[in-house]
């Protein structure tokens, strides 16, 4: 079955422990990307990748950073956690040109 | 710079009526794609249905049609025969098809209850 996966699904932490977000998609899809979610502001982009080494920033990166080794795997780092990226984060991959994204199933967040 | 626009507060329909949400958007690209997804309340992201902004006939899917007016640059989605499980939050979003990042613009999104 084609998909995105992403692990874990809730999370909860404290201030400065840092984490790391897995995303994995079986489509041999180039692109990747990760949004997160907040009330009333509906999705923004954190990091995309074009392809394998190949990474730049969305609109909101401050507090974030990604890698890109494995076509497959897309992971979201957060080095040192803060309260304010308490948020759903969710992680898609399309293929370079194509229309639809496929999304993951979100992940959780919360730092205390 | 892309923007998404959708107003519209809390909408409520009655099961089997149709209902319309409104997506306006701006853009300076002559080549882009809009977009619908639904997202209940177990939180993952529905893709609905798209439009391509060269696309001369309207899209389809099942009981989603998406009204696209490109001189207003609106992108309205319809729901026909509204069903219990159609209630969800409903975002509109847009990419342009020029430059390297396929990213997503989301508006805020439009909350969706539908009444038995």
């Amino acid at each position: 079955e084609a998909q995105v996966t992403q692990n874990p699904r809730y999370l909860i932490t404290v201030t400065g422990k840092k984490l790391t977000v897995t995303c994995s998609q079986n489509m041999n899809h180039e692109y990747m990307s990760w949004y997160r979610q907040d009330p009333g502001l509906g999705l923004r982009q954190i990091y995309y990748s074009m392809n394998v080494e190949v990474t730049d920033k969305g609109d909101v990166p401050e507090g974030y950073k990604v890698s890109r080794k494995e076509k497959r795997n897309f992971p979201l780092i957060l080095e040192s956690p803060s309260p304010n990226q308490t948020s759903l984060y969710f992680c898609a991959s399309s293929l370079q040109g194509n229309y639809e994204q496929y999304f993951g199933p979100g992940t959780r967040l919360t730092v205390t | 710079a892309q923007k998404i626009t959708q107003t519209q507060p809390g909408m409520f329909v009655q099961e089997k009526e149709a209902v319309t949400l409104d997506c306006t958007y701006d853009t300076s690209d002559q080549s882009y794609g809009l977009f619908w997804y639904k997202q209940p309340s177990s939180g993952e992201m529905i893709f609905l249905i798209y439009q391509g902004s060269y696309d001369e006939q309207n899209a389809t899917e099942g009981r989603y049609s998406l009204n696209f007016q490109k001189a207003r640059k609106s992108a309205n989605l319809v729901i026909s025969a509204s069903q219990l499980g159609d209630s969800a939050m409903y975002f509109c979003a847009m990419r342009p098809y020029t430059g390297a990042n396929s990213k997503l613009t989301f508006g805020k999104g439009i909350t969706l209850s539908v009444r038995p």
